[in-house]
Order: structure tokens, then C-alpha cells, then sequence
């Protein structure tokens, strides 16, 4: 099946940073991503829904100049989260929709832990 | 409420144990995905369904769309089946539902 990447897979920062997270799709084309936020002991939260080419569609709740994302091509999404604080610390989580199939998929990545300090 | 409901919430079983986790949903969907989360975090895509049966090794998924239920079985179950199972489901277009997920022990 298709394989979606996150880099880094972990990541530890002091409060007050910004932290950079990459989704890729490896050997796919990705029109849309979407990035998942998941609590301890509870589900995946869609944060927000990336377009390439296009700003992304944030769910309510989500601040947008919190969580910046850009699609800047078909295979690469980026969350960076600016001015992170320790109740930022959360598994971020990203899937990938492919295109140009005749059935639309969504693959997951592997996530990425962050720990603000 | 919950459009995804899965069951058990919890579940401990003996190593070589046949076990199966469900999943029962309340909307019209498009597809219906099984994730497996390890204790880290990470997540890997185990199935996609709309339709049937997909078996892979010793895992087996199962989705009947009239009832709206789908299961996860585990054949000769391993200590490294040991994490937790979700069920999330797709809806026309993005939108996605996500179960709380099973947690599986399995002892040697």
C-alpha cells in the first residue's frame, strides 16, 4: 500500500520555540492532507485539512496562526507549530488522500510525538 | 454520541488466542479504516474496507455495510499484537470518524 512519512517521528522543546513537522507521501500523490491531534487515552482530533496550492481549512477550535500548515506540492505537507507551550505537547498525526485513482484512499502516517518543556 | 462505537474498550488475552474486536457505526460511509497504534504512538494502517473481507497474515477484517459493523480478527495471537486498534471510518468526502479504540494485552 502506499506509505506516508513523518519526520521527526519525536521531538522535545522548550517552551517559547516553534517546531516544524513533515508529512510526505512517498510514492504518491497527495492532493489533500489532513492533520490529526490525539490526546493521551483519546482519539484523533482533525485539526486541519490541506489543499496543495491553497490555504488550509482549519476545524473550529484550531488556531490558525498557532498551527501554521503549508502544502507547498503534491507530496509534502508541513504543521509548525509556533511558540509551542507544554499543552501543546500532543501525538500529531497526518494522513494523506490520493489522487488520480479511481477510488479516493487515505493513508496514515506514523505520527509524531512532541513534548514541549 | 458517538458515530463509532468499538468493542471491547479493553481487552487481555492468552498468547495463541483467537480474538476479535468490533466496530459498529451510525452514518453512510465511503470506506472504513483499522489502524493499530503501538505504545509509542505510532500509528500503521492495517486495513481498508468497503465492501467483504480483507486478510493479511494472521489478521482479518470484516465489514458488512447493511448492518454498518465491521470486526478485526486476530488469529494466534502474539504478545507483539499487544496496542491499540482503531477504527475510523470515512464519510463522501474527508470527513472521518474516529473510534476510542481497543486495547489489547496479549500474555505470553
Amino acid at each position: 500500500g502506499a506509505v506516508v512519512s513523518q519526520h521527526p517521528s519525536w521531538v522535545i522543546c522548550k517552551s517559547g520555540t516553534s517546531v516544524k513537522i513533515e508529512c510526505r507521501s512517498l510514492d504518491f500523490q497527495a492532493t489533500t492532507m489532513f492533520w490529526y491531534r490525539q490526546f493521551p487515552k483519546q482519539s484523533l482530533m482533525l485539526m486541519a485539512t490541506s489543499n496543495e496550492g491553497s490555504k488550509a481549512t482549519y476545524e473550529q477550535g484550531v488556531e490558525k496562526d498557532k498551527f501554521l500548515i503549508n502544502h507547498a506540492s503534491l507530496t509534502l505537507s508541513t504543521l509548525t507549530v509556533t511558540s509551542a507551550h507544554p499543552e501543546d505537547s500532543s501525538f500529531y498525526i497526518c494522513s494523506a488522500r490520493v489522487m488520480g485513482r479511481a477510488y479516493n484512499e487515505q493513508f496514515f502516517g506514523p505520527g509524531t510525538r512532541l513534548t514541549v518543556l | 454520541k458517538n458515530e463509532v462505537e468499538q468493542s471491547p474498550q479493553n481487552l487481555t488475552a492468552q498468547e495463541g488466542e483467537f480474538i476479535t474486536i468490533n466496530c459498529s457505526y451510525s452514518v453512510g460511509i465511503s470506506a472504513l479504516h483499522w489502524l493499530q497504534q503501538h505504545p509509542g504512538g505510532g500509528i500503521v494502517s492495517l486495513f481498508m474496507l468497503s465492501s467483504g473481507k480483507k486478510k493479511h497474515g494472521r489478521l482479518i477484517a470484516t465489514i458488512n455495510i447493511q448492518e454498518k459493523h465491521s470486526s478485526l480478527h486476530i488469529t494466534a495471537s502474539h504478545p507483539r499484537d499487544s496496542a491499540v486498534y482503531i477504527c475510523a471510518v470515512r464519510l463522501t468526502g474527508n470527513q472521518f470518524y474516529f473510534g476510542t479504540g481497543t486495547s489489547l494485552t496479549v500474555i505470553p
